[in-house]
């Protein structure tokens, strides 16, 4: 069965400092990982996905995130973080089938 | 625009009622979903839908129905059967290939007292 495990709940940065989110996923074929944030009382917005193309992935508003196999991890990170950046984010994993399995989430809270 | 729209974004029901989620979806997309929302549970999923006349239930299908009637349309009833229906809801849409991201929408906060 697959499965996505984000470790942390919360995590807290200052604003300029590097963001790091983690994430390892469980399955048992080659999975597609995405990453989605989303913001108060909103729906989830797309980050970026991984599909077997590449195993660094850039997405939107300069976050990136590596697929590292052997790792089963698809850590999201990003160099310099902004106050906008705030929010709460999902890692999730699609395999063989409609279903996307989702982690718990980590809420991101970024320091003046 | 093109994209999944949910309504109402805020409810409120009395315990016992039956309340519908209403998900409309103009990306011409096969499949559509639904997750529960709770605070430091992820998305749950709820119910899915590859195709029209077609749905399976997903992890926590207890104390809901869905219908799939038309391609763009995708409504949840949340029932009286289900225990604790106080969470956001959210509806997504994708076109059902595996590598294929999923569409939301906005949310529905749906608060029983």
């Amino acid at each position: 069965a697959q499965s996505v495990t984000q470790l942390g709940s919360h995590v807290s940065v200052s604003e300029g400092a590097l963001v790091l989110l983690r994430c390892n996923y469980s399955s048992s074929v080659p999975p597609y990982l995405f990453w989605y944030v989303q913001y108060p009382n909103q729906g989830l917005q797309l980050l970026l996905k991984y599909t077997s193309a590449a195993t660094l992935v850039k997405g939107i508003n300069g976050f990136e995130a590596e697929f590292k196999k052997s790792e089963t991890s698809f850590h999201l990170t990003k160099p310099s973080a902004h106050m906008s950046d705030a929010a709460e984010y999902f890692c999730a994993v699609r395999t063989g089938g409609f279903k996307t399995i989702f982690g718990a989430g980590t809420r991101l809270f970024v320091k003046a | 625009d093109g994209g999944i729209t949910q309504s109402p974004k805020y409810l409120f029901r009395k315990e016992g009622q039956n309340v519908t989620l209403s998900c409309e979806q103009n990306l011409n997309h096969d499949a559509m979903y639904w997750y529960r929302q709770d605070p430091g549970q992820g998305l749950r999923l709820i119910y899915y839908s590859q195709i029209v006349n077609d749905f399976q239930k997903g992890d926590i299908a207890e104390g809901y129905s869905v219908s799939r009637e038309k391609k763009e349309s995708f409504p949840l009833t949340v029932t009286s059967a289900q225990k604790n229906p106080t969470a956001f809801y959210l509806c997504a849409s994708s076109m059902g290939r595996e590598s294929g991201r999923a569409f939301f929408g906005q949310g529905t906060r749906l608060t029983v007292v």
